[in-house]
This record gives C-alpha cells, structure tokens and sequence, in this order.
C-alpha cells in the first residue's frame, strides 16, 4: 500500500514551458486535492476533485488546470510556466469528509 | 468565512519541558479541527482532529489538543517535548464539504 505518490520529485523549468504533475492514490478515495506551499503562507488549494471526471477551483486556480480521468489519479498542468508558479506542491486525498487528508511527499517546482 | 490562525511563526522549547503550539479558527456552525504535522522534505502527516464529544483529543505521537469552544481554540499540546518533535505544525479547519483551510503553520524547535 503505497497510499499517495507523486511525480517527479524534483523539477526545473524554464518561463513559458509546460509541465504535468502525476498524483496517484491506491487508497480508493474519492476526493483529491492539489495545494501549494510557500514560505509563511501554509498550504493554499489550487483545484480539487470529488470524483472520477469533476474537478472544482480553489483558493489560487489561475495558471493551472487538473484533470482526473481515473479515480486514482489527479493531474495537476500548467500551461505557460511564470516564476511565480515556484513552490512546493502536494496532493492529497480523502475518502470522505471529514475525514482525513492524506498526503502525497511534495514535487518541488523551480520556474526561471 | 472559515479560517484559522496560528498566533506564533516559532515555538521554543526545552526537551523534557510541556510544549503549546496555538491555533484560533472562526467558523459558521460546527467547528472540524485538524493538526497535521510536517518533517524536512516530507508531506503533512496527520497527527489528530476534533470532530465531536470530548474537548481533549489524543493523537499520534502522544500529542493532544484542547478544543475550547468559548476562547474558539483548539491549541496542540505535549507533557514531555522530544527534540524529534522538531518539525512545522499546521492546524487546518473544514471550510466546506471538501475543502480544509490550513493555518500558516508554526515551527517547533525543541533543544536538547
């Protein structure tokens, strides 16, 4: 039982470039998040999905788009890379509210 | 609107000592309150959450958290603070159905 993974760990772009996160969960959970962490500011939540084909906007959507096809995975795109988009950025799931968050170990993102 | 706050961006303390990391929420209805964890390099672990019944929660780690609804706090606590408990603490807050609103966390160093 890996629960959530994420992928790449690690990842460098150039402005303008394109990129998609993977997260993948083996947990069975509905409901999937994607938040970015940034120093002093906690964990804001960029999109998320509470199920198989949706997917809703969060606090800071601009720049990003998600999809989740598959119940097990949630993609997290951005389109035209700006550094701004730098950051840490987890996944996490659910199975049910409120239940709790589980966490994938981070993508850490550097745009230049 | 939900929120929650995290009055201190560091807490200091003596292994052996008690330890108190402070949160503050404002919520409309009933309050769901997490404390999630996090280690260098690491995704958030969950450590405990208030939900209902009593207002002492036991969680991992041999934390604890006190909700008082009179003072809307819900402060995580330790008798005994290990330096291995030296990491970045978030309390979080459901602000929807699906969505929990994570505080801007709180730095605990405990010193040999």
């Amino acid at each position: 039982n890996a629960g959530v993974t994420q992928t790449p760990k690690f990842r460098v772009l150039k402005t303008g470039q394109s990129m998609t996160l993977l997260c993948a969960q083996d947990m069975n959970h509905e409901y999937m998040y994607w938040y970015r962490q940034d120093p002093g500011m906690g964990l804001r939540l960029i999109h998320y999905s509470v199920g198989e084909g949706t997917t809703a906007k969060g606090e800071v959507p601009d720049g990003y788009n998600v999809s989740r096809l598959k119940k097990q995975n949630f993609l997290l795109g951005l389109e035209s890379a700006a550094p701004s988009q730098t950051s840490v950025y987890f996944c996490a799931s659910s199975y049910s509210t409120p239940r709790t968050q589980y966490f994938g170990p981070g993508t850490r993102l550097t745009v230049l | 609107a939900q929120s929650v706050a995290q009055p201190e961006d560091q807490v200091n303390v003596a292994e052996g000592n008690p330890l108190t990391v402070k949160c503050t929420y404002s919520v409309s209805g009933n309050p769901y309150l997490f404390w999630y964890v996090q280690y260098p390099n690491r995704g958030l672990q969950f450590l405990l959450k208030y939900i209902t019944g009593d207002n002492l929660v036991k969680g991992s780690y041999g934390f604890e958290a006190e909700f008082n609804k009179s003072q809307t706090s819900f402060h995580l606590k330790k008798p005994s603070a290990l330096v291995s408990d030296s990491a970045l603490y978030f309390c979080a807050v459901r602000h929807s159905s699906y969505k929990l609103i994570f505080g801007s966390g709180t730095r605990l160093l405990v010193r040999p």
